[in-house]
């Protein structure tokens, strides 16, 4: 069975800090992972996409992350956070395109000036 | 092209009534789902559809009914509300089952 742990519920970092975001995975198959942010009081946005090709995902907004078998992780990183980037971030984990969606508890990013 | 659309935004109702949440997309996917979002507990799935007339139960299904009449329509019914269905409801659609969901942007219902 798949299940997605967010290690982190709440992160908070100065605007211009570096933006970490982790996320642990467990999946009997080589997964698809992803990474939505929601906004407040918005639906959700995709914001990048794993799914067996490059480890290190490119998104929009300036986040990538990397997909790391042997830590079975997919973390979400920023280099540089913008007050705009506060919001709630899910990962997700699918074992397949045949297969549900599961989401993450979420991790709230606060961004201080 | 307008994605995926949700009815109402808000809505307040007294326990024991019934109400339906209204979805619809325009990008012609098979697939559509109903998730609720309770505070600090993620996307929980209700009930989704793999295609018109074709319906399955999700994580949570109790106290909610669903129909597929169309591509498009995916309306969520609660028949007897209850306290503990006070949440944010949304709305997603996607090609296949674990691709990419776009997400309508949610109903929130406060049962009292």
């Amino acid at each position: 069975a798949q299940s997605v742990t967010q290690l982190d519920s709440h992160v908070s970092v100065s605007e211009g800090t570096p933006v970490l975001l982790r996320c642990n995975y467990s999946s009997s198959y080589s997964p698809s992972l992803f990474w939505y942010v929601q906004h407040p009081n918005k639906g959700l946005q995709l914001l990048l996409k794993y799914t067996s090709a490059a480890t290190l995902v490119k998104g929009i907004n300036g986040f990538e992350a990397e997909f790391k078998k042997s830590e079975t992780s997919f973390h979400l990183t920023k280099p540089s956070a913008h007050m705009s980037d506060a919001a709630e971030y899910f990962c997700v984990v699918s074992a397949s395109n045949t297969d549900k969606l599961i989401f993450g508890t979420g991790t709230r990013l606060q961004v201080f000036p | 092209n307008a994605g995926v659309t949700q009815t109402p935004k808000f809505r307040i109702l007294k326990i024991g009534q019934s109400m339906t949440l209204q979805c619809a997309q325009d990008m012609n996917h098979n697939y559509m789902y109903w998730y609720r979002q309770d505070p600090g507990m993620g996307l929980k799935l209700i009930y989704y559809s793999v295609g018109a007339g074709i319906t399955d139960k999700g994580e949570v299904p109790n106290g909610y009914n669903v129909s597929r009449s169309t591509t498009e329509d995916f309306p969520l019914r609660l028949e007897l509300a209850a306290p503990s269905q006070t949440s944010v409801y949304f709305c997603a659609s996607s090609q296949q089952l674990g691709e990419t969901q776009y997400f309508g942007p949610g109903t929130r219902l406060l049962v009292l």
